[in-house]
């Protein structure tokens, strides 16, 4: 069964330090998504992108985030300046069209120290 | 806006036992609703979905939930838990642009 993949599993950097997280979602899944959850919290929504642009972001997703899809095959997220309060799991999801179920990676844990 | 509240924070019961776990939502529309599990290191897997057909949905590992709009109730349900149900477990509510708002979870525990 087709699944959303994420990349790595674990990830810590110091404040400051440049990441990427990387995602595969699904082959013939058109639209995708970040969410993000801090320890204790909820999952938020970060941002949905779709035909190579943001369709939504949350005021989260400020100017240190960004989104990307560089091939034909793999979804990033990049946070340009880490700070300590972007500690979380980070999920990847995608949908085969817009209204339908997302399915998601089994996620990033990020590590700021 | 929409919004979903999950009314229990942690769930245990005994194995073989009737599972509920509650879920109110708030929507401004007809609402797509979801229920994920999340077990210990594991990413988020659908459980089940109501996208406005029959309020009675049936999902995966025995469990099913009952959309019922007049209470704004999505409440999950399974009639003999096992231990291998023990996880987290999310209901999620679409907005009108497919964004998820997630509940703050409910922890399952199963004791034997």
């Amino acid at each position: 069964e087709p699944e959303v993949t994420q990349t790595p599993s674990h990830q810590v950097t110091q404040m400051g330090q440049e990441v990427i997280l990387r995602c595969v979602p699904i082959s013939n899944h058109l639209y995708f998504y970040w969410y993000r959850q801090i320890l204790g919290q909820k999952v938020e929504f970060l941002v949905s992108f779709y035909n190579n642009e943001i369709s939504e972001k949350s005021e989260i997703f400020d100017d240190q985030f960004s989104v990307e899809r560089p091939d034909g095959s793999n979804f990033t997220l990049k946070i340009r300046s880490t700070k300590l309060e972007d500690s979380a799991m980070y999920f990847c999801a995608s949908s085969e069209v817009r209204r339908d179920t997302q399915y998601f990676g089994p996620g990033t844990r990020l590590t700021v120290l | 806006a929409q919004s979903v509240t999950q009314l229990d924070s942690h769930v245990s019961v005994s194995e073989g036992t009737p599972v509920l776990l509650r879920c109110n939502y708030s929507s401004s529309y007809s609402p797509s609703l979801f229920w994920y599990v999340q077990h210990p290191n594991k990413g988020l897997q659908l459980l089940l979905k109501y996208t406005s057909a029959a309020t009675l949905v049936k999902g995966i590992n025995g469990f099913e939930a009952e959309f019922k709009k007049s209470e704004t109730s999505f409440h999950l349900t399974k009639p003999s838990a096992h231990m291998s149900d023990a996880a987290e477990y999310f209901c999620v509510v679409t907005t009108s642009r497919n964004k998820l708002v997630f509940g703050a979870g409910t922890i399952l525990r199963v004791k034997s």
